[in-house]
């Protein structure tokens, strides 16, 4: 069992669509929760982090983490189509640690 | 957010030279940071981490006298490539560890030919 598991997709929804993106784990020692965002031939940039349990909401997003079930999730409300690229969720258990991602979930938005 | 560069974004040399890729945090310091590489279509591989003022710990399969790092500061990372060759062609990435998470720079394009 992979450490992270993240469905590659591809995920295709029509413009203004609510997009649900998600990531299941294994260690129970994993504290620190990310979420980025790539766009082909760019790094990935941090759209939200979570430490422990809990949600957390910046503008059209907001991140869900459930310790108790090793579940952590993305939601995109009002999908854009700038919104299409790769989500890659991506944790780790103390600071100055590598984190550990997930395969990362192509998103296609249509206009 | 906090901000990173890297340079040069891209970089094309012949097989055999060696090429330095800088990776700058702009608005922030920290003590750990990382390199990694990523090939099309694929995840990020992770390919060291770096303390400042240490030697880095390279990961399994990663020959650390071909991708010679060089960490001075709080906020100054390098890699060079040594020699480099074609199958090291590739997206070269740098992230710094700031405790909560980890802020990411935009890339290094190598095309060795």
């Amino acid at each position: 069992q992979k450490e992270v598991e993240q469905d590659p997709g591809p995920l295709s929804v029509p413009e203004g669509a609510i997009v649900s993106l998600n990531c299941t784990y294994s260690n129970s020692a994993f504290q620190y929760f990310m979420w980025y965002r790539q766009y082909s031939r760019k790094g990935p940039e941090l759209l939200m982090y979570t430490y422990s349990s809990g949600n957390k909401e910046d503008g059209r997003f907001t991140a869900q983490v459930d310790k108790s079930s090793k579940y952590i999730s993305l939601f995109i409300r009002d999908s854009q189509p700038s919104d299409s690229a790769t989500y890659l969720c991506a944790m780790k258990g103390q600071a100055g640690t590598a984190l550990i991602f997930g395969k990362g979930t192509t998103l296609s938005v249509s206009s | 957010g906090a901000v990173v560069s890297q340079h040069p974004s891209r970089v094309i040399c012949k097989s055999g030279t060696s090429v330095k890729i800088e990776c700058r945090s702009l608005d922030f310091q920290a003590t750990t940071m990382f390199w990694y590489r990523q090939f099309p279509k694929q995840s990020l591989m992770l390919m060291a981490t770096s303390n400042e003022g240490s030697k880095a710990t390279y990961e399994q399969g990663v020959e650390k006298d071909k991708f010679l790092i060089n960490h001075a500061s709080l906020t100054l990372s390098t890699l060079t490539v040594t020699s480099a060759h074609p199958e090291d062609s590739s997206f070269y990435i740098c992230s710094w560890d700031t405790q909560e998470t980890q802020y990411f720079g935009p890339g290094t394009r190598l095309l060795v030919l």
